[in-house]
């Protein structure tokens, strides 16, 4: 059971490039997530989706912009790099319960520089 | 907006030491908060969350946190620090309007010290 996966681990870019990170889990969870981390600052949340179709803002998207055309998958894309986006980004995944305090599921990460 | 505050950014203790990691929430109506762990170069896992079904919770690794009404806090304690219990830790509230959003604290790095 993989869980949550992200690719690349690593990635330099230069500044005006663009490139996608990818995320993909295998838990048939209906919530994902994607959070970047940077020094200090804890997790803040660029995107999420509620389930296939669905995508929504989050605290800080600008810049980035995604899309979930299934259940596994939740492609972060970043259409022009600059170096504020240099972070840590991180996806999540949640199967939703009754209870609502149900375990998020976090990715290994991608860390991103842009230079 | 809910949200939750941890102070300070590091914290060192000695092995064999008490772990007190403090979190204070802002909330109207009882929240939904949780304690992630975060070990070097890794993504993050729970700790521990709150039910309402007891104010103290128990987590992974000896850890619990009490949660105070009184006090809008969760704070995270372990009574015997191990080295392997250097890592980041987030308290965390998820959002009431139905997407289960995290909104986490800035986090508090612990180093034990031998």
């Amino acid at each position: 059971n993989a869980g949550v996966t992200q690719t690349p681990k690593f990635r330099i870019l230069k500044i005006g490039q663009s490139m996608t990170l990818q995320c993909t889990q295998d838990m048939n969870h209906n919530y994902m997530y994607w959070y970047r981390q940077d020094p200090g600052m804890g997790l803040k949340l660029i995107y999420y989706s509620v389930g296939a179709g669905i995508t929504d803002k989050g605290e800080v998207p600008n810049g980035y912009n995604v899309s979930r055309s299934t259940t596994e998958d939740f492609p972060l894309r970043l259409e022009l790099a600059a170096p504020s986006q240099t972070s840590v980004y991180f996806c999540a995944s949640i199967l939703p319960n009754r209870d609502r305090n149900t375990e998020a599921f976090f990715g290994q990460g991608t860390r991103l520089t842009v230079v | 907006a809910q949200s939750v505050t941890q102070l300070g950014s590091h914290v060192s203790v000695s092995e064999g030491a008490l772990v007190l990691l403090r979190c204070n929430y802002s909330s109207s109506v009882p929240p939904y908060l949780f304690w992630y762990v975060q070990y070097p170069n890794q993504g993050l896992q729970l700790l521990l969350k709150y039910t309402s079904a007891a104010t103290l919770v128990k987590g992974i690794n000896g850890f619990e946190a009490e949660f105070k009404k009184s006090e809008t806090s969760f704070h995270l304690t372990k009574p015997s620090a191990h080295m392997s219990d250097a890592a980041e830790y987030f308290c965390a509230v998820s959002d009431k309007g139905g997407s289960e959003k995290l909104v986490f604290g800035k986090g508090m790095k612990l180093t034990v010290n031998p």
